[in-house]
Formats: structure tokens, C-alpha cells, sequence
């Protein structure tokens, strides 16, 4: 099945600062990969996702990118602000002709410090 | 639509009792997952369906765990009996697509403390 690697675990940065969030897949039959940003006690919530189709997605001040063949993609957040400090997951997912499910990672807990 | 709801939030019970955890999907949405969350695993499927079926029950961790989902508006994750690893949060999500992936909206979880 999928494998998920994400780094690093934990991340601090200053206000203002960019932070990138790097993850690893195992599976080439992959083509979805979503970014999700939990709050403390609070339930994930997706932020941004990118196919297999595009090199790069952007929101604001959210971006993804991912290399196929590398097998990797990441998250870039620029002029980090205190909301979002906040946890971290990539996902990997592929369609298997029945249906799909998405594998995490373990998280990135990302500290914004003023 | 209030979003996926889970109940109970919270559950402390106590070694060897059963544990019945409720989710009700969004209005259309046609597959449903189980999640179960701990610092040092982060986020396990345990199972999902599609369609009300059960599509890939691999993540189910032991034959103690099982899942049901009668209709296309509920399903249970039952415990029986419980340990205490398995003190978890336990998500419920939902997703409106069927046969290729899609959003993941998650409830707010219920936290399980098993003494």
C-alpha cells in the first residue's frame, strides 16, 4: 500500500517568514494529494490539494508543487502569520477502480512566533 | 448542512467495556471513512465505505474493532472490549465523490479515554 513521509515533525518560524513542508510517496499510481492544517482540538480541514496533472497550485499565500517522478510534493506558506500555527498532514490517494482512500502523513507541527 | 457529526465527543470508560462511536455523514455524500488519530501514529484509516458497502476494512486493527453502516445517513464503530491503547480520537469524514478522490470533510471527533 502507500507509504507517506513528511518532514520536518516540528517547525518554527518568525512572522512573516516562509515555511515549506516537504513529503515523500511510495506509490507511482498516486494522483491526488491534498494538504490538511488541523488546530489545536479542532478537526482537519483541507487547505489546498493538487492532481497529478499539475506541477503547481497556488491559494493566497498557499502553494503546492509536486515532482511525479521524484515522488514528492510540498507546501509553501509565505508571510506566515500567527493563525497559522496550527498541524500539518499530506496525503497521497490513488483510485483504485472502486474507490479511493487517502494516506497521511504524520504531521508537521508548525509554530509562528511573533 | 451542520457538516459530519460524531458523537460521543468525549467517552472515558474502563477496561474490557464496549465502546459504540456514531457518525452521521453529509446529506449526499457518498463515501465515509473512519479515522483514528494518536501522537504517535497521526492518522490511521481504519476503514471506509462506499455507497453504505465496506470497501477496505485493512487499517481495522483487530478483530475487537468493527463498523457498520446501515444506511447512507449513519454508522457505528464498535469496540468490544476495549483496551486502553485504544484511548484515541476517532474521526468520522465524509466525502461527496464516488470512484475517485475527493475533499475529506471530517467531524469534530470523539476522544476516547479507556482506563
Amino acid at each position: 500500500g502507500e507509504n507517506v513521509e513528511q518532514h520536518p515533525s516540528t517547525l518554527s518560524v518568525q512572522e512573516g517568514d516562509s515555511a515549506v513542508i516537504k513529503c515523500t510517496y511510495s506509490d507511482s499510481a498516486s494522483n491526488y494529494f491534498p494538504w490538511y492544517k488541523q488546530e489545536l482540538g479542532k478537526r482537519p480541514q483541507l487547505i489546498i490539494d493538487i492532481r497529478s496533472n499539475v506541477g503547481e497550485k497556488k491559494d493566497q499565500r498557499i502553494a503546492v508543487t509536486l515532482n511525479k517522478t521524484a515522488k514528492h510534493f510540498s507546501l509553501h506558506i509565505t508571510e506566515t502569520q500567527p493563525e497559522d500555527s496550527a498541524v500539518y498532514f499530506c496525503a497521497a490517494s490513488g483510485y483504485t477502480g472502486t474507490a479511493s482512500k487517502l494516506t497521511f502523513g504524520t504531521g508537521t507541527r508548525l509554530q509562528v512566533t511573533l | 448542512d451542520a457538516g459530519v457529526i460524531q458523537s460521543p465527543r468525549h467517552e472515558v470508560t474502563e477496561m474490557g467495556q464496549e465502546v459504540t462511536l456514531r457518525c452521521k455523514p453529509i446529506s449526499g455524500h457518498n463515501s465515509l471513512f473512519w479515522y483514528r488519530q494518536t501522537m504517535m501514529r497521526g492518522l490511521e484509516l481504519l476503514i471506509y465505505f462506499n455507497n453504505n458497502v465496506p470497501i477496505d476494512d485493512s487499517g481495522m486493527p483487530e478483530d475487537r474493532f468493527s463498523a457498520k453502516m446501515p444506511n447512507a445517513s449513519f454508522s457505528t464503530l464498535k469496540i468490544q472490549p476495549s483496551e486502553p491503547r485504544d484511548s484515541a480520537v476517532y474521526f468520522c469524514a465524509s466525502s461527496p465523490r464516488t470512484g475517485d478522490t475527493g475533499e475529506l470533510f471530517f467531524g469534530e471527533g470523539s476522544r476516547l479515554t479507556v482506563l
